[in-house]
């Protein structure tokens, strides 16, 4: 089982649409959880930062943690073209520096 | 809004030959980070670097890696003997605790 698994994708919605984007993991170690947004070839974009479970919103987006079922999801809403890109989700056991990262979701909103 | 930067944006290199990326981590930032992400994977940790010294480093980063920081400024990643598997795109972070890694945009690395 891999440590972070994402759905690749593309995953393609209209302009407006609510985005929910995921990923799970089985190191329960994990306490850190990051989402990134990465546009074609360039480097990766922190969005969001959420430690242990809950739920943290900022602007348009919401990240949630589900430590008990492993899970983490990023929703989008009122999503624009300008939201096209790879979504990575990465994460962090206490105690070290090293991010694991998803494979990345490709996300294209439709005008 | 203060960003990481990283020289050159691509450097290609023929095999064995010895390539240095350069970064410019964010001013106040205390730990500096190297990952890469080979074209259509995941971005990878290579190694992590505070107070001078390497905190962390993966199974990639063997002795053909070294990380420097010569100055209160530049953080660099030296590949002594670059081999056709090391191309990919490189990417430099810097944070002021652990979490919270601030990307650059990158130094893609084509071996030839």
């Amino acid at each position: 089982q891999k440590e972070v698994e994402q759905d690749p994708g593309p995953l393609s919605v209209p302009e407006g649409a609510i985005v929910s984007l995921n990923c799970t993991y089985s190191n329960s170690a994990f306490q850190y959880f990051m989402w990134y947004r990465q546009y074609s070839r360039k480097g990766p974009e922190l969005l969001m930062y959420t430690y242990s479970s809950g739920n943290k919103e900022d602007g348009r987006f919401t990240a949630q943690v589900d430590k008990s079922s492993k899970y983490i999801s990023l929703f989008i809403r009122d999503s624009q073209p300008s939201d096209s890109a790879t979504y990575l989700c990465a994460m962090s056991a206490g105690g070290t520096y090293k991010y694991i990262f998803g494979t990345g979701t490709r996300l294209k909103v439709l005008a | 809004e203060p960003e990481v930067t990283q020289t050159p944006s691509h450097q290609v290199t023929q095999m064995g030959q010895e390539v240095i990326l350069r970064c410019v981590p964010i001013s106040n930032h205390l730990y500096f980070y190297w990952y890469r992400q080979i074209l259509g994977q995941k971005v990878e940790f290579l190694v992590s670097f505070y107070n001078n010294e390497i905190s962390e480093k993966s199974e990639i980063f063997d002795d053909q890696f070294s990380v420097e920081r010569p100055d209160g400024s530049n953080f660099t990643l030296k590949i002594r003997s670059t081999k056709l598997e090391d191309s990919a795109m490189y990417f430099c972070a810097s944070s002021t605790t652990k979490y919270e890694q601030y990307f650059g945009p990158g130094t893609r690395l084509t071996v030839t």
